[in-house]
């Protein structure tokens, strides 16, 4: 069965704290993605990754970075969170050379609220 | 650019009820892929089914089936007699072959409310 887990549901922090959201997948997926997700927004790509070590930008990367040294492992890392990096955080995974051609699974996501 | 649109915003319809989400989606490429996701209010997003552009044959799982139509451009899905545990909101999303910067392309969701 499919699993991608995140590391927290639900997360409290303060403006200006550095924030980590960890990502684990066990599919052995070549690809992984961070979307953020506001109302009236939609979901919008933060960053995403296509190999160790490889990543790319998505539509709002500003504010954010990633990481991902080991293939079954992708985070998130806010460097000094604001308010309006409040949102919900989902976290996906898929396999293949294409990164966005093939199906993507996603994680139960983490609610963040900046304070 | 690639785009979907999800017309309906709110369906709400009581429970046996047939209903019907639209997607209508927009791209250049002769070769793209479409996508259904469930977001239940536990807010996981559900991979419900995934279809090439090559692949026209409508498809039907239990209750659930998908009318792919690209004259139309569209890829609407139907729930048959529907039930409360299909409350989510349900997102039609569009990939091209070439990728690149325009990604997955998901639509803004469709919230359907099924009353008992």
């Amino acid at each position: 069965d499919v699993k991608v887990t995140q590391s927290s549901r639900y997360l409290v922090k303060r403006t200006g704290e550095k924030v980590f959201l960890e990502c684990v997948q066990d599919m052995d997926h070549e690809n992984m993605f961070w979307y953020r997700q506001d109302p009236g927004l939609g979901l919008r790509l933060i960053y995403f990754s296509y190999d160790v070590k490889m990543k790319e930008k998505g539509d709002i990367p500003e504010g954010y970075s990633v990481s991902r040294e080991k293939k079954e492992r992708f985070s998130l890392i806010l460097e000094s969170a604001s308010t309006n990096q409040t949102s919900m955080y989902l976290c996906a995974s898929s396999w293949g050379s294409g990164a966005f051609q093939e199906t993507q699974y996603f994680g139960p996501g983490t609610r963040l609220l900046v304070l | 650019a690639q785009k979907v649109t999800q017309a309906q915003t709110e369906i709400s319809v009581v429970e046996k009820e047939d209903v019907t989400l639209d997607c209508v989606y927009e791209t250049r490429d002769t070769t793209y892929y479409l996508f259904w996701y469930k977001q239940p209010p536990s807010g996981e997003l559900v991979f419900l089914i995934r279809r090439n552009s090559f692949d026209e044959q409508n498809e039907i799982s239990g209750r659930y089936s998908w009318n792919f139509q690209k004259s139309t451009s569209s890829f609407n899905f139907t729930i048959t007699a529907s039930q409360v545990v299909d409350s989510a909101v349900y997102f039609c999303a569009l990939s091209e072959e070439g990728g690149g910067a325009d990604g997955l392309t998901f639509g803004k969701g469709t919230h359907l409310i099924i009353q008992p």
